[in-house]
């Protein structure tokens, strides 16, 4: 079954490390994003991607980068510049051409990050 | 992206109906009204969306005030499955890409 894989399911990191966080679909999705969730509260934008070998930047991008060099792969890297980044992180893809007639973003099941 | 208002949490029986609001006192003509939700340490996922007309589907049901500024998400049986934060969304028609924008959303706890 087609859906996205983001892995892993539970990361710890020590302060001053960066750490990568790995998503994956296979929906054939053109456009991928980066959302943060902390305790209680809505979903964030970190960064998006429309188009291989392009990006932009979200509400909140300081601390964190992205590449996107295959259609199927957004990886995202917390820097040690993300002051507070424990989290639960959400990799989310669209279709491009479905974007503009409000079709449904899928979401993977997500990374629990703690900084310890 | 308009911004929307949902109460913090609901309570509902299970095998009851449950009716979700969410205000939207300044959407737009081309604003779609999205609904998400979120299961405990999941991904949200897309329940239901519509523009003027109700909507039907296999998860939920969507009534659209007449003056489209408030909107009501519809479980017709709940199930303790059913457990999870509700979200509710305006997306304009022509809003391209850009990543959906999340409020609090509605925690909706269901009994036994």
């Amino acid at each position: 079954d087609g859906g996205i894989t983001q892995s892993p399911k539970y990361l710890f990191r020590k302060e001053g490390q960066n750490v990568t966080l790995s998503c994956e679909q296979n929906l054939n999705h053109d456009a991928m994003y980066w959302y943060r969730q902390d305790p209680g509260q809505g979903l964030r934008l970190i960064y998006y991607s429309q188009i291989v070998n392009d990006f932009q930047k979200g509400d909140i991008a300081e601390g964190y980068s992205v590449s996107r060099e295959k259609k199927e792969s957004f990886p995202l890297t917390v820097t040690s510049a993300q002051k507070n980044p424990t989290a639960f992180y959400l990799c989310a893809s669209i279709p491009r051409d479905r974007g503009r007639v409000n079709y449904g973003y899928t979401f993977g099941s997500g990374t629990r990050l703690t900084v310890v | 992206d308009a911004k929307t208002t949902q109460p913090n949490s609901m309570e509902s029986n299970e095998e009851e109906p449950v009716h979700l609001p969410c205000n939207h006192s300044t959407i737009s003509g081309t604003d779609y009204i999205h609904w998400y939700r979120q299961l405990p340490s999941q991904g949200p996922e897309y329940v239901i969306h519509g523009l003027t007309s109700n909507v039907n589907n296999r998860m939920a049901s969507l009534a659209i005030a007449e003056d489209r500024k408030s909107s009501t998400l519809i479980l017709h049986r709940a199930t303790l499955r059913d457990a999870a934060v509700y979200y509710c969304i305006l997306r304009d028609v022509g809003g391209g890409a850009d990543g959906l924008t999340f409020g609090k959303g509605t925690h909706l706890i269901i009994q036994p």
